[in-house]
């Protein structure tokens, strides 16, 4: 069954540090990918996705990923995090059934806070 | 992207109780789906709501539990039935506007049920 690994539940950097947060997934092709944000109350907003081409993929907010097909990894990197960064992120997958997306599996986050 | 609001956006509600939750969108799209995110956890794909049709559930839902409609492509609307404090949870609509696109997903309607 395909699955979705955030293998840090709670994560704490100093405003201006670099992020790194770990999506790894489990699927038998190339999935496509995808990275949301929560903040507290909020619904979830895209920050970025991968369906294929360039394994580098920019997003909103400064954010960027890196899908590394042979570690089955889709980790998010931010070079300098914000005080208003703090929220809950979530990776997710759509497994990829002839071009359509449906049931996104999410893992099951990583919430980061940001110390002044 | 598509502008998704929920009703309500939260309630309060009593054992045995039902409460239908609404999710419209801004224009038409292709897809239609509610999740649920109990405290503290990842969300959880409930159905896709089909229109014109019955839902499609996930294992582990049923339409008696979580009767679903959508009768038309900007509109939807999930009830929870018989509720326990167990259904206590943020439920959330997400849409896709093509195939192979994007969910994008509504505020999410944070029930507690008492």
């Amino acid at each position: 069954a395909q699955s979705v690994t955030q293998p840090d539940i709670h994560i704490t950097v100093s405003e201006g540090a670099s992020l790194e947060l770990r999506c790894n997934y489990s699927y038998g092709a190339t999935p496509y990918l995808f990275w949301y944000v929560q903040s507290p109350g909020q619904g979830l907003q895209l920050l970025l996705k991968y369906f294929s081409g360039d394994t580098l993929v920019q997003g909103i907010k400064g954010f960027e990923a890196e899908f590394k097909r042979s570690q089955s990894s889709f980790n998010l990197r931010k070079p300098s995090v914000h005080w208003s960064d703090a929220a809950e992120y979530f990776c997710a997958v759509a497994p990829n059934y002839g071009g359509a997306t449906n049931k996104l599996i999410f893992g099951t986050g990583t919430l980061l806070a940001v110390q002044p | 992207s598509a502008v998704i609001s929920q009703k309500p956006s939260r309630d309060i509600c009593q054992r045995g109780t039902s409460l239908t939750i609404q999710c419209q969108v801004d224009s038409q799209v292709t897809m239609m789906f509610w999740y649920h995110q109990q405290p503290g956890q990842s969300l959880t794909l409930i159905a896709t709501a089909n229109q014109g049709s019955e839902a499609t559930y996930e294992s582990g839902f049923v339409i008696d539990k979580f009767p679903i409609s959508r009768p038309n492509l900007t509109f939807s609307t999930l009830t929870v039935s018989n509720m326990s404090p167990e259904d206590s949870s943020i439920y959330l609509c997400s849409v896709t506007l093509d195939l192979a696109d994007t969910q994008y997903f509504g505020p999410g309607t944070r029930l507690t049920v008492l």
